[in-house]
């Protein structure tokens, strides 16, 4: 069964205060990792997809990285308007059903 | 452009009354999910279509749950004889084939 397990839970930050996210997973077979931002009483917001081990993608402030076991989400100098919830989802290959398996969630907060 | 929409975006039921929630997908998206999305916890799979094909429901929790997308457009999640453990947002994504799913606003359901 596939599994995906972020830390922390929640994450408070001072603006500027750069960090990162986990993201630990067991999937058979890697289609693909992706990461969404989640707003209070929005869907998730597509942010990022990748597909083997060593790929980095960054858009502003944030950068994803990706190794066998799991991916890092990189905040650099947040400002308050990254606070939200980030969202780490796991595709697996093989079959026909695409479905994403999610975590929890790792809820971010910057403070000015 | 469009993104996916929803509807209503909230819906509140007595036990035990019958609900339907309404995704309409971004055009030329072949394949459509529903998610369910417990307070505090990541999106959780429910079913999946290929067009008009459901090719998953292994995620739906009772056969009181039933979704159709009958021309591979316009998809509807049905739950009947709703419980209060049904409370929860459905979200509906859509992506092109197995590619990047994209997310709707969501449904919160409330049942009382």
């Amino acid at each position: 069964e596939d599994q995906v397990t972020q830390s922390p839970e929640a994450l408070r930050l001072q603006e500027g205060e750069s960090s990162s996210l986990n993201c630990s997973y067991t999937v058979s077979g890697l289609r693909g990792l992706f990461w969404y931002r989640q707003d209070p009483g929005k869907g998730p917001e597509f942010l990022f997809t990748l597909y083997s081990a060593g790929e980095e993608k960054e858009k502003e402030r944030l950068k994803a990285t990706l190794t066998k076991k799991e991916s890092f989400l990189h905040i650099t100098a947040p400002k308050p308007e990254d606070s939200a919830t980030y969202l780490c989802a796991v595709q697996a290959g093989g079959g026909s059903n695409y479905k994403l398996t999610f975590g929890k969630g790792t809820l971010l907060t910057v403070n000015p | 452009g469009a993104g996916v929409s929803q509807s209503p975006r909230y819906k509140v039921a007595k036990r035990g009354q019958d609900v339907a929630l309404r995704c309409d997908p971004i055009s030329g998206h072949v394949s459509l999910f529903w998610y369910q999305q417990a307070l505090g916890q990541g999106p959780e799979f429910l079913t999946y279509f290929q067009n008009e094909a459901q090719l998953d429901k292994s995620g739906l929790p009772s056969d009181r749950f039933f979704a159709e997308r009958p021309e591979g457009s316009v998809s509807t999640l049905k739950i009947q004889r709703t419980q209060q453990e049904d409370s929860a947002v459905y979200l509906c994504a859509s992506s092109l084939a197995f590619g990047t799913q994209y997310f709707g606003p969501g449904t919160r359901l409330t049942v009382l």
